[in-house]
């Protein structure tokens, strides 16, 4: 079935510092890929999302490319900020449910 | 426009009783999808409501069911609650038709917090 795996957190960073989070994938067909972001106390929102092969999602800084070739969509943000501070959710939808990664707790301090 | 609405935001139960949990989507989403999250298995999909009637189904045991009512509003039930039902349970409802089951764009509540003791 399909899967999403994300790299382990926590992710500890200083403010400005380049950030990239992992995630790899497997599916069948051309599913969509999304990044969902969760702040402490709070239900996920929707960060950005790509639906086909190289498509580029982007949003508040952050982006990811849909890599078919490696199965990737790996989140990058040239400068991390601390009200990044969250756990990122990489995930995919294939022909029904959306699959969610186990997620990657990012920390930034000033 | 009005985000997602969970009730009640947090609650205690002890094991073998039952809950109840509600969920009020954006208006217009008549999508909504139920999700657990906790800290050892991640989210993991529970049922998808579109319509009053579920369309997709997670693999959780009987214990766990849902419905949705006319104006798209949606409860999840958890019977003979366990100790391993202690779990923050995530709403989410989504603008979709009738042939697309979801288009993976999700608006998340901020969820019900479910202690069981």
């Amino acid at each position: 079935g399909n899967s999403v795996t994300q790299m382990e957190g926590p992710v500890t960073l200083s403010e400005e510092a380049f950030l990239t989070i992992n995630c790899t994938y497997t599916a069948t067909g051309y599913p969509s890929l999304f990044w969902y972001v969760q702040y402490p106390g709070e239900g996920l929102q929707l960060l950005l999302k790509a639906t086909k092969a190289d498509d580029k999602g982007s949003n508040k800084g952050f982006e990811a490319t849909y890599r078919k070739e490696t199965t990737s969509f790996h989140l990058e943000k040239g400068s991390v900020q601390v009200s990044d501070s969250a756990v990122y959710f990489c995930a995919l939808k294939g022909f029904q449910k959306l699959v969610f990664g186990t997620g990657t707790r990012l920390l930034v301090s000033p | 426009k009005a985000g997602v609405t969970q009730t009640p935001r947090y609650l205690i139960k002890t094991r073998g009783q039952q809950v109840t949990l509600s969920c009020s989507p954006i208006s217009g989403h008549r999508s909504v999808s139920w999700y657990q999250q906790t800290p050892g298995q991640g989210l993991q999909f529970l049922f998808e409501y579109f319509s009053e009637t579920q369309r997709n189904k997670g693999n959780f045991p009987g214990r766990f069911s849902g419905r949705q009512f006319s104006n798209s509003r949606s409860e999840m039930n958890v019977s003979t609650l366990e100790l391993g039902d202690s779990a923050l349970y995530l709403c989410a409802s989504s603008l979709v038709n009738a042939r697309v089951t979801n288009t993976g764009e999700l608006f998340f509540g901020e969820g019900s917090r479910l202690t069981v003791l």
